[in-house]
């Protein structure tokens, strides 16, 4: 059982907008930063953003991240065949002095 | 090229144990916050532990008292050694340049290297 909680799936057809959303609590998402990772099969994790809502280089800004209270959401709009991954939120919990990751959501281009 | 390699995975009995090193290029380690984390067989992503600049370590729960993070600067290189390995330890265990507390745009992940525990 994740510490944050993820839909396990979502989905939409090319060119929709879809949100994947991450519920915490007040001693993760409430207090620390939001990040969020994509992961295609068999590959490493790949940053998708940081600091609740902050793009690294190279991540088209169709993608966005948004914060509040102790939920985040991640945002994918112009959905494109290639956004079909696995995405997951993170972020370190002061009550375990550790990171929670959520379950992860799989995300299918119909 | 900043880049990470991730090694050391095997197959391994209950009990036994087994040393994973994650070697850096194109920056200094010891400079980042360094993680380990994993994912099991058909399962999601799950932190396993993490080594701070000033040396602070920190485990998730599950992993206390069995797994030790270190790393050798002279080497620019991550360890994670893992002891009285379990079943459900079996995992792909990927190292992770990755500050939690900063909002940084560094991240750097290794390829990852599989550990079976199996009898």
């Amino acid at each position: 059982q994740s510490v944050l909680t993820q839909p396990p799936s979502a989905s939409g057809t090319p060119g929709q907008r879809v949100t994947i959303s991450c519920s915490g609590s007040s001693s993760n998402i409430g207090r620390n930063y939001v990040y969020w990772y994509q992961q295609l099969p068999g590959m490493a994790p790949k940053l998708l953003i940081y600091g609740n809502n902050q793009r690294p280089s190279g991540v088209p800004d169709r993608i966005s991240g948004s914060k509040s209270g102790t939920s985040a959401s991640l945002a994918i709009s112009g959905l494109r065949s290639e956004d079909e991954a696995d995405y997951y939120c993170a972020t370190w919990d002061d009550s375990v002095s550790g990171v929670a990751f959520g379950g992860g959501t799989k995300l299918a281009v119909l | 090229e900043v880049q990470l390699v991730d090694s050391g995975g095997n197959l391994v009995q209950p009990g036994g144990s087994l040393r994973l090193s994650c070697e850096a290029s194109g920056f200094t380690l010891s400079t980042y916050t360094m993680n380990w984390v994993r994912q099991a067989p058909g399962k999601g992503l799950e932190w396993v532990s993490a080594i701070g600049s000033g040396g602070e370590t920190y485990y998730v729960d599950s992993v206390k008292g069995r797994f030790t993070i270190s790393r050798d600067n002279s080497k620019n290189t991550l360890y994670l050694q893992m002891n009285n390995l379990r079943v459900e330890d079996t995992a792909v265990y990927y190292c992770a340049a990755q500050t939690w507390t900063k909002a940084t745009t560094d991240s750097y992940w290794g390829q990852g290297t599989q550990v079976t525990v199996s009898s």
